[in-house]
């Protein structure tokens, strides 16, 4: 489809596993962030990609999270060791960026259900 | 710091009634917002957004006001659908936060029908 695409839509793990989620934006946005959203909560943002720029992660909560975006692309969001605190509705969001500071709309995928035993 | 919240964490009307979704915000150099409608289960769906040079924009059955005076934005739903029943969360930008944007919590709207 068109939308932003996250996968796996669930992921069942156990506590001190590592985990892998993806997302693939929009064709053409090169702008991609990623947002926690725990239950009832609103979006806590961890990190933002924009081109080949160096990624903002200020709101990576801890060094066990971490993510990459390859060829501008699909991104991967990493975390080790899990707790369950991590467990949550992980989302992203793309848009498209002309200027260094664009008003444009993020786009979110359904997001992936992390629950960690 | 930012903050962006609403005024009411539940809405319920009735079917065919006009609903309206309040959304303060407290950094006066905020100058782009956007409303979504989020679902059971999915992820938050872009609505309508605004700049700071507008007041109001209309889209399909939906409304956004910004005053810029109060730091106040809503968001107006003309005859409102069960099928408009979900979490509906205002987000603002502001040039010196860059390009990140920041959520409130949410109010969640409830049609009866």
């Amino acid at each position: 489809g068109a939308g932003v695409s996250q996968s796996p839509s669930n992921k069942v793990t156990e506590k001190g596993k590592d985990v892998e989620l993806r997302c693939d934006p929009i064709s053409g946005h090169t702008a991609l962030y990623w947002y926690r959203q725990s239950l009832g909560q609103g979006l806590e943002f961890l990190i933002y990609f924009q081109g080949n720029s160096a990624p903002d992660k200020s709101g990576l909560p801890s060094d066990r999270f971490s993510a990459e975006r390859t060829g501008g692309s699909v991104s991967t969001l990493t975390i080790q060791r899990t707790q369950q605190e991590d467990s949550a509705v992980y989302l992203c969001a793309s848009s498209l960026r002309v200027r260094t500071y664009s008003n444009q709309p993020q786009h979110f995928g359904d997001g992936t259900r992390l629950s960690i035993l | 710091g930012e903050s962006v919240g609403l005024h009411l964490p539940t809405l319920s009307v009735q079917e065919g009634d006009n609903s309206i979704i309040n959304c303060a915000y407290s950094n006066s150099a905020s100058d782009y917002f956007i409303w979504y409608k989020q679902e059971s289960g999915k992820g938050p769906q872009f609505i309508i957004d605004i700049r700071s040079n507008m007041d109001k924009r209309q889209g399909q059955r939906v409304t956004v006001l910004l005053n810029k005076t109060v730091k106040h934005l809503s968001l107006q739903i003309a005859a409102t659908q069960p099928g408009d029943s979900a979490v509906y969360f205002c987000a603002e930008q502001s040039s010196n936060t860059g390009n990140q944007f920041y959520f409130g919590t949410g109010t969640s709207l409830t049609v009866i029908p």
